[in-house]
């Protein structure tokens, strides 16, 4: 079963704006991830956010993560055209097999130039 | 470079064939991992596989097997028991000092 689910489902903006996208899921994580994946290619992991952690930065990224609400968000500054993609959250079950992920439903950018 | 390789790339399979996907890596990473991807939608677990010669059932394992005789290699059968079997197929890998996965390219499989 799915354990994220992501909202939007489908998200468009003009370049340099910025793209808000968020992650919900139901069980107590061990860490939570996100992935990109250009349309019919593999997924890329962009960033990893520990239980114990609230915020993460890399680049022009910003994670949040609130485990009291079971949510997390992604934050992606100035957009470029090149960011349009699918975005998705994963997350490690506490206690469960540390490196066993579940997807979420994913959030499809669109960039317009 | 070090990565993951899928292939093929397309793979077309008639009603009632079972079909290979190969996944190889050469990251050196003990974790190997089967996705299914539909159109619009996230990605369920079939399989995965921690160590050589062990391997898991995910979420949707139905009409799919596996093996680990290699750390480099999991390969995905997809059966004549799996009935809906069209669908966008991503293997992946994960070591114990990486973050992350690391993801293969996929294999897109038609049934014809």
């Amino acid at each position: 079963s799915q354990q994220g689910e992501e909202d939007p489902q489908a998200l468009s903006i003009q370049e340099g704006e910025n793209a808000t996208m968020n992650c919900s899921y139901k069980t107590s994580i061990n860490n939570l991830q996100w992935y990109r994946q250009n349309s019919g290619r593999g997924l890329v992991h962009l960033i990893l956010i520990r239980s114990n952690e609230r915020e993460k930065h890399s680049g022009r990224l910003r994670v949040t993560l609130d485990t009291s609400k079971k949510s997390s968000s992604l934050l992606i500054t100035a957009s470029r055209a090149a960011d349009t993609a699918s975005y998705f959250c994963a997350t490690a079950a506490y206690g469960g097999a540390t490196n066993k992920l579940i997807f979420g439903t994913g959030t499809l950018l669109a960039v317009q130039p | 470079d070090g990565g993951i390789t899928q292939s093929p790339k397309y793979l077309f399979r008639k009603e009632g064939q079972n079909v290979t996907l190969s996944c190889e890596q050469n990251l050196n990473h003990d974790a190997m991992y089967w996705y299914r991807q539909d159109p619009g939608q996230g990605l369920r677990l079939i399989y995965y596989s921690q160590i050589v010669n062990d391997f898991q059932k995910g979420d949707i394992a139905e009409g799919y097997s596996v093996s680990r005789e290699k750390k480099e290699s999991f390969p995905l059968t997809v059966t004549s028991a799996q009935k809906n079997p069209t669908a966008f197929y991503l293997c992946a890998s994960s070591g114990w000092d990486s973050v992350g996965y690391t993801f293969g390219s996929g294999t897109r499989l038609t049934v014809v």
